[in-house]
């Protein structure tokens, strides 16, 4: 079946700081994945996608690439700011009908001045 | 065009009493998805929808829970005699037509029982 394991925190960076949010799946065929954010007391924003195997999603300075040999994809960003305190939530969507989402479990992310 | 759109955003029921919970898919957007998050989890899938079908209801519990998504309206999900289990957050996604239609999110529906 589909799962995502996804690095528990919560996560406290100082600004400028590296960021690394680890995701691995387990998936059957060749899913899609997603790096989802959620802001307090917003719903889902898609933060960035890859569809296929070396694809590199970006946006907003957050790189994340699929990774099938090793099943992850991890989330990634130079510098961060305290505007990207958040939960960041790994996903993965089958290609099966219904494309149902698959979600981690979430990383709470605090970054501080 | 607006996003998704869900109401009410924020629901206070007694243990007992009915909840119903609306979803306005994008226009243009056919296929609705439910989901629920539990305090400190990840979303977890519910049910699939069409228009007057339900493609797949696999993640819905077996009592209580029920969800619509008729010709006309909104979809609605109705979870009746609730429990205090069921306070979560409730999100409603919509898709176009089409096996690789982008999923969006509305911004959710906070249901607290009390």
């Amino acid at each position: 079946g589909n799962s995502v394991t996804q690095m528990e925190g919560p996560v406290t960076l100082s600004e400028e700081a590296f960021l690394t949010i680890n995701c691995t799946y387990t998936a059957t065929g060749y899913p899609s994945l997603f790096w989802y954010v959620q802001y307090p007391g917003e719903g889902l924003q898609l933060l960035l996608k890859a569809t296929k195997a070396d694809d590199k999603g970006s946006n907003k300075g957050f790189e994340a690439t699929y990774r099938k040999e090793t099943t992850s994809f991890h989330l990634e960003k130079g510098s961060v700011q305290v505007s990207d305190s958040a939960v960041y939530f790994c996903a993965l969507r089958g290609r099966s009908i219904g494309n149902q989402f698959y979600f981690g479990t979430g990383t709470s992310l605090t970054v501080i001045p | 065009n607006a996003g998704v759109m869900q109401n009410p955003r924020h629901l206070v029921r007694r243990r007992g009493q009915e909840a119903r919970l609306r979803c306005s898919p994008m226009k243009g957007h056919s296929h609705v998805y439910w989901y629920r998050q539990l305090p400190e989890e990840g979303l977890k899938f519910m049910v699939y929808l069409q228009k007057e079908n339900i493609i797949d209801e696999s993640g819905m519990p077996k009592e209580r829970f029920s969800a619509e998504f008729p010709k006309e309206g909104p979809s609605i999900l109705r979870i009746q005699q609730v429990v205090r289990g069921d306070s979560a957050a409730y999100f409603c996604a919509s898709s176009p037509p089409g096996q690789g239609g982008e999923q969006y999110f509305g911004p959710g529906t906070r249901l607290t029982v009390t």
